[in-house]
């Protein structure tokens, strides 16, 4: 298919683990964003990029979380020394470009940690 | 704080029936967008709306922007169980804001 594409759709990992998780966004999309939402509630944006770079990381939670993106396509974000409270789903978004409104979503990882 | 605060959280509804969910801020939008996102599935745009006051029709649902760009509006008219999902509204300032999400559940 064409969408945006998230993987593993479950990770379930021990307290103290690192995790990644990777989007694959719609091929041609500049722009990509990594969001968190908890059991049923809003979205919390974590980071977005236009290209490869991160205009605005102002959502990472703490220093455990960190995303790149290689290449103007996939995206990995990583939680080192996961917490519980880390445990959501987190979603990955991508636009045309960061000037445009529309964002295609993922189906969304859901990381539960032990 | 949520810069966004959506009312109900919660609604369970006949089918038939009609309903009205709310996204209100203090912060003005350059526009504002209604999501619906199903289980297991990532949320999916609705309607974007830019001009203060303006209305748009979907078939069945109904979107206003505030005149001031800072609240919206979505009304249901005859819901049917397909509606069941939790609506989320946007707004968008350089960034996407999103609210808290109304769950709706309309049963058959």
């Amino acid at each position: 298919g064409a969408g945006v594409s998230q993987s593993p759709s479950n990770k379930v990992t021990e307290k103290g683990k690192d995790v990644e998780l990777r989007c694959d966004p719609i091929s041609g999309h500049t722009a990509l964003y990594w969001y968190r939402q908890s059991l049923g509630q809003g979205l919390e944006f974590l980071i977005y990029f236009q290209g490869n770079s991160a205009p605005d990381k102002s959502g990472l939670p703490s220093d455990r979380f960190s995303a790149e993106r290689t290449g103007g396509s996939v995206s990995t974000l990583t939680i080192q020394r996961t917490q519980q409270e880390d445990s959501a789903v987190y979603l990955c978004a991508s636009s045309l470009s960061a000037s445009s409104d529309t964002q295609y979503f993922g189906p969304g990882t859901r990381l539960t940690v032990l | 704080t949520q810069l966004l605060e959506q009312s109900p959280q919660f609604l369970s509804i006949q089918e038939g029936e009609n309903l009205t969910v709310y996204c209100n801020s203090s912060s003005v939008f350059s526009s504002l967008q209604w999501y619906r996102q199903e289980p297991g599935e990532g949320p999916v745009l609705l309607v974007t709306v830019v001009t203060g006051g303006e209305v748009k029709k979907l078939k069945r649902l109904t979107f206003q922007f505030g005149d001031a760009r800072k609240d919206s509006s979505l009304h249901i008219t005859a819901a049917q169980p397909g509606d069941t999902g939790l609506y989320l509204c946007a707004g968008v300032f350089n960034k996407f804001y999103f609210g808290s999400g109304t769950k709706l559940n309309v049963k058959p």
